[in-house]
């Protein structure tokens, strides 16, 4: 079958650096994404990520490790705006996007 | 730049009408997809399409319809509502290949009473 897992909701404060993880059990796997999306708004594209090994792209980093099946998003010097939900997705050998539920992340001052 | 455009935002329908999700992209994307969200779950797709022509099933099909004359248009179709269609719709758009990423509209919430 196919599983994504993710925190449900995360907290962290203004300045911080918060990692949000990700888990996956697919059967088929040609690259993980992350996206964002702000509260009734739509995803919007974070990374990709298709060899093991840290990426980053300004305060956001994406790590993937294929033999673990697990990926992260770490968010560095978090900023009010940063609060949304963060959704994992895998794509599969059909170039199809299985996602994940989503972390809500909930930035305090 | 208007990307992916969807309508309407918003819709309440009754059981058993039918209407028709509207979607434009104009980046000249070869895929196409629709997608619902239902509160605190992941995107399920519904349909895509690799091109005009060609539609196929996604993970959740049933009661919908859709189809793809042109590059840019993907319309879908509920004929027959059904309050378990209450959500939020989203239409997105890529190019072929691995690692493309989607671009998606600003979504239709849809409430079926």
């Amino acid at each position: 079958g196919q599983n994504i897992d993710q925190p449900t909701e995360m907290t962290a404060t203004e300045g911080a650096i918060v990692q949000i993880n990700c888990t996956y059990q697919t059967s088929g796997f040609n690259g993980l994404f992350w996206y964002q999306q702000h509260a009734g708004e739509a995803p919007t594209f974070l990374s990709y990520n298709v060899l093991d090994g840290l990426e980053e792209k300004g305060r956001f980093s994406s790590f993937l490790s294929r033999s673990k099946g697990y990926s992260y998003l770490l968010l560095k010097e978090l900023q009010m705006k940063d609060s949304a939900s963060y959704l994992c997705a895998v794509e599969d050998s059909n170039y199809q996007l299985i996602w994940g539920a989503g972390t809500k992340l909930i930035i305090k001052p | 730049n208007a990307g992916v455009t969807q309508t309407p935002k918003f819709r309440i329908l009754k059981i058993g009408q039918s209407m028709t999700l509207q979607c434009a992209q104009d980046m000249n994307h070869n895929y196409m997809y629709w997608y619902r969200q239902d509160p605190g779950m992941g995107l399920k797709l519904i349909y895509y399409s690799v091109g005009a022509g060609i539609t196929d099933k996604g993970e959740v099909p049933n009661g919908y319809n859709v189809s793809r004359s042109t590059t840019e248009d993907f319309p879908l179709r509920l004929e027959l509502a059904a309050p378990s269609q209450t959500s939020v719709y989203f239409c997105a758009s890529s190019y072929l290949g691995q690692g493309q990423p989607q671009h998606f509209g600003d979504g239709t919430r849809l409430s079926i009473l």
